[in-house]
């Protein structure tokens, strides 16, 4: 079982609509859970960090959180053209705080007008 | 802030030869990641420092790899002999907690 795995796409939605993106992970003890976006030839870069079980809201953002379920989703509203990319999600393996960052194979998310 | 800065951007070589790619990260933090990434096997975790430590490189591929680090303000990761499997775009991160900040990459094409 792979540490990180993602709902393997590609995942295609209308201007507006909402884009719904999972995450399941291995390691129990997890506590600290990410979500990067990546442009084509880009650096991923940060959108949402989550620490606590429920939600987590940045604007058209929403991280969601189940650590019984071992489950991270991200949640776009509204979604744009420009929300266009690979979504990576990703995990701190063990119970640290900070530490190894393992990411999961990515989602390409493609938003048609 | 500059932020993560790599060297070269593109590296072309032949099967054999020693490529080494170079990171300087965001002046205070006090960790520096190196990932690897491929269509086939995403982005993966190859080594990373702590204080200019390494805390854990099980994810290096082979002994054809190795990482120094050493001072705060420097990395590299050498390759030797490259092969063309090696071939991957090679990111460098750094952070001062959690948040990590990717420098713009390697291209590495090993011919």
């Amino acid at each position: 079982q792979k540490e990180v795995e993602q709902n393997s796409g590609p995942l295609s939605v209308p201007e507006g609509a909402i884009a719904s993106l999972n995450c399941t992970y291995s390691d129990r003890v997890s506590q600290s859970f990410f979500w990067y976006r990546q442009y084509s030839g880009k650096s991923p870069e940060l959108i949402m960090s989550i620490y606590s079980n429920g939600d987590k809201e940045d604007g058209r953002f929403t991280a969601q959180l189940n650590k019984a379920s071992q489950y991270v989703s991200l949640l776009i509203r509204d979604s744009q053209p420009s929300d266009s990319a690979t979504y990576l999600c990703a995990v701190i393996i063990g119970g640290t705080s900070y530490g190894k960052l393992t990411f999961g194979q990515g989602t390409i998310l493609t938003v048609h007008p | 802030d500059a932020g993560v800065i790599q060297s070269p951007r593109h590296e072309v070589t032949e099967m054999g030869q020693e490529v080494t790619l170079r990171c300087k990260p965001i002046s205070g933090h006090n960790s520096l990641f190196w990932y690897r990434q491929t269509m086939m096997r995403g982005l993966e975790l190859l080594i990373y420092f702590n204080n200019n430590v390494p805390i854990d490189d099980s994810g290096m591929p082979e002994d054809r790899f190795s990482a120094k680090m050493p001072n705060a303000s420097f990395s590299t990761l050498k390759i030797q002999p490259s092969e063309p499997r090696d071939s991957a775009v090679y990111f460098c991160a750094s952070t001062e907690r959690t948040e990590l900040f990717f420098g713009s990459g390697t291209q590495l094409s090993v011919l």
